[in-house]
C-alpha cells in the first residue's frame, strides 16, 4: 500500500505578489546548494544555484539567498505567475571526495490563484 | 541544456512480477547515474548511485537484490525492481550527472503494482 508521510506545506499567493520559499538544511558542510520545481507527474527542474561562499544570488525572476550561520536558504519568486504553481525542493550537495551527494529538503507546494 | 529521458514513462504490473526502468542521457555520456524514489507529497529519496562499468553504491535500507541496476554504457542505467509487490508501488526518478558535476533529472516513471 501507499507510505503515509509527511504532507508537503502549502504556501498560497496571488498572482502577482512576491512568494518567498523557505528551506532548512542540514549539514554545515554542505558547500552547493540549489531549488528545483517539480510540476505534477514531472521530473525535478533546476531553477537557480548557489555556492555556499555566496549569499544571495539572482536570476530571471528568482533570488536565492543563503543564511550559512543559522542553515537557511530561500527562494523569492516576482510577480508570481500560474505556471509557478508546483512543488519547489532545495537540495544540498555535499562533496564526499569520490562524488558529490545531493540531499533533497521535504519541499513546499505553492499554489498561485487569480 | 543536458537531456535525460526514462522509459517507460508509466508501468502497471502483477504483484510478483519483475518490472525494468532504463534511464538515458539523450546528449551527453554520464559516468554516474543516480536513482530515486518519490512517494506521494513526499520529497525524493536517493536509492542508490549508479557508475558505469561498476557495481551501484546503494544507500541505508535499500535492498540491493531488490532494486538491481545496471550500467552497461555511457549512456544507460537500468533499474529493475525484482518481484514488485504493492508497497513498491511509487514515482522512480533517475538522474545524470555531466562532467561539471551537474545532475540533470528524467522525467520519472510511475510504478503502479497491482
Amino acid at each position: 500500500g501507499e507510505s503515509v508521510g509527511l504532507h508537503l506545506p502549502t504556501l498560497s499567493v496571488q498572482e502577482g505578489d512576491n512568494s518567498i520559499i523557505n528551506c532548512a538544511y542540514s549539514n554545515s558542510a554542505s558547500d552547493y546548494f540549489i531549488w528545483y520545481k517539480q510540476e505534477s507527474g514531472k521530473g525535478p527542474q533546476f531553477i537557480i544555484d548557489i555556492r555556499s561562499n555566496m549569499d544571495k544570488r539572482q536570476g530571471q525572476r528568482v533570488t536565492v539567498l543563503l543564511n550559512k550561520t543559522v542553515k537557511h536558504l530561500s527562494l523569492q519568486i516576482a510577480a508570481t505567475q500560474p505556471g509557478d504553481s508546483a512543488v519547489y525542493f532545495c537540495a544540498e550537495i555535499q562533496n564526499t571526495g569520490t562524488a558529490s551527494k545531493l540531499t533533497f529538503g521535504t519541499g513546499t507546494r505553492l499554489q498561485v490563484t487569480l | 541544456g543536458a537531456v535525460v529521458s526514462q522509459h517507460p514513462s508509466r508501468v502497471i504490473c502483477k504483484s510478483g512480477t519483475s518490472v525494468k526502468i532504463e534511464c538515458r542521457s539523450l546528449d551527453f555520456q554520464a559516468t554516474t547515474m543516480f536513482w530515486y524514489r518519490q512517494f506521494p507529497k513526499q520529497s525524493l529519496m536517493l536509492m542508490a548511485t549508479s557508475n558505469e562499468g561498476s557495481k551501484a553504491t546503494y544507500e541505508q535500507g535499500v535492498e540491493k537484490d531488490k532494486f538491481l541496476i545496471n550500467h552497461a554504457s555511457l549512456t544507460l542505467s537500468t533499474l529493475t525492481v525484482t518481484s514488485a509487490h504493492p508497497e513498491d508501488s511509487s514515482f522512480y526518478i533517475c538522474s545524470a550527472r555531466t562532467a561539471a558535476d551537474t545532475q540533470y533529472f528524467g522525467p520519472g516513471t510511475r510504478l503502479t503494482v497491482l
